[in-house]
């Protein structure tokens, strides 16, 4: 099992670009959340998916928007990206009924740069 | 809200020393706990988990029991590794399947 996967692993970005950061999962899992993860600051959540076809804010949704595109697959688009959202970005997955207890599991993580 | 603090790190300490990381935690209810460590470039692994008071989690030589009467959680292990170095988080879960973490605290082992 290939587990969370993300793409890309780092990015470059100009002030106002926008770019898709994809994540998938192969466990089955009905939840997915994107994290960022700053210094002194632990992970922060952005948006989750309790199960496909829903979505909701989390604690830092502002110049996000998500796509739950199917059970598998969730991503995270910057419509236009600010130098505040410089970070590294973390998709995560869980299912208590495999889990039971909240377990989730992490990607490798997208390192974000904008200049 | 609920929120989890952790002590300050970096921690560093010899190979063999004995490891303590604080955590102490605020939630409504009866959260989960968890311990995540991150490797260097790596994403989080769950460490290990304890979901009621008295609960003892344990993994790969490290500890941590659920402490519902000081709110605290804290990771011990007896004997460290300098491949035990990375960042650790302590978290709880905070209504369905949402995790509130700390800010995390990087543990040095030197040979």
């Amino acid at each position: 099992n290939a587990g969370v996967t993300q793409t890309p692993k780092f990015q470059v970005l100009k002030t106002g670009q926008s770019m898709t950061l994809q994540c998938a999962q192969d466990m089955n899992h009905n939840s997915m959340y994107w994290y960022r993860q700053d210094p002194g600051m632990g992970l922060r959540l952005i948006y989750y998916s309790a199960s496909e076809g829903t979505t909701d804010k989390g604690e830092v949704p502002n110049g996000y928007n998500v796509s739950r595109l199917n059970k598998r697959e969730f991503s995270l688009r910057l419509e236009s990206a600010a130098p505040s959202q410089t970070s590294v970005y973390f998709c995560a997955s869980s299912d208590r009924a495999s889990g039971g207890t909240d377990t989730q599991y992490f990607g490798p993580g997208t390192r974000l740069t904008v200049l | 809200g609920d929120s989890v603090t952790q002590m300050e790190g970096p921690v560093t300490l010899s190979e063999e020393a004995f490891l303590t990381i604080n955590c102490t935690y605020t939630a409504t209810g009866y959260p989960s706990l968890f311990w995540y460590v991150q490797y260097p470039g790596e994403g989080l692994q769950l460490l290990l988990k304890a979901t009621k008071a008295d609960d003892k989690g344990s993994n790969k030589g490290f500890e941590a029991t659920y402490r519902k009467e000081t709110t605290s959680f804290h990771l011990e292990k007896g004997s460290v590794q300098v491949s035990d170095s990375a960042v650790y988080f302590c978290a709880l879960s905070a209504g369905f399947q949402k995790l509130v973490f700390g800010t995390g605290t990087r543990l040095l082992v030197s040979p």
